[in-house]
């Protein structure tokens, strides 16, 4: 079954260093790979996504994520973090046309 | 959160009772989902509809109805035969279904007395 695992239930940095958020994900096939954020009682909003293509992803806030399929990861990443960038973050995967398969979450703080 | 608009923000609901959790897009998008958020859990698929007056039940369907009369709204409703009703809703839309991205509205926090 195609699904992701987020390892880190939580992840801390102080502001101005690298932030990682780890996922690996199982899938037969080519995957499809998603990463949301979402702030407290909010939605949620999409950084990135990888179809197929150049293994770095580039998406909105800065953010990057590295698509590696020989160890079947998608981490996302931030050369510089701000304390904004303070959330749920989401990995996901599409499992058919319609769904979505998505991590448990990892919460982001990034400290002053 | 784009063009999808949700309401109530919080809603109250007495045990037994009905209640209707409203979602509009005005992206144009076909394809609308049915999400539920629980700490610690991720989303989970409820319902999700491919186009007007067509819909399908996705995991976690039970105690939930949908209906899709117009392209733009896709409102669920949380029925009495819900058994753990309390959670965070979230609705989506894709301009298609496949490996179009997934938008979300700002969701619907439901809670049981």
């Amino acid at each position: 079954a195609q699904s992701v695992a987020q390892p880190e239930d939580q992840v801390n940095v102080a502001e101005g260093n690298p932030l990682t958020v780890k996922c690996t994900y199982s899938v037969s096939g080519n995957p499809y790979l998603f990463w949301y954020v979402q702030y407290p009682n909010r939605g949620l909003q999409f950084l990135l996504k990888y179809i197929t293509g150049d293994n770095l992803v580039k998406g909105s806030y800065g953010f990057e994520a590295e698509f590696n399929k020989s160890q079947t990861s998608f981490h996302l990443k931030k050369p510089s973090a701000l304390v904004s960038d303070s959330a749920l973050y989401f990995c996901a995967v599409r499992v058919n046309d319609y769904k979505l398969s998505f991590g448990a979450g990892t919460t982001v703080t990034v400290r002053a | 959160d784009g063009g999808i608009t949700q309401s109530p923000k919080y809603l109250f609901r007495k045990e037994g009772q009905n209640v209707t959790l409203s979602c509009e897009q005005n992206l144009n998008h076909d394809a609308m989902y049915w999400y539920r958020q629980d700490p610690g859990q991720g989303l989970r698929l409820i319902y999700y509809s491919q186009i007007v007056n067509d819909f399908q039940k996705g995991d976690i369907a039970e105690g939930y109805s949908v209906s899709r009369e117009k392209k733009e709204s896709f409102p669920l409703t949380v029925t009495s035969a819900q058994k753990n009703p309390t959670a965070f809703y979230l609705c989506a839309s894709s301009i298609e279904t496949g490996p179009d991205t997934q938008y979300f509205g700002p969701g619907t926090r439901l809670t049981v007395l």
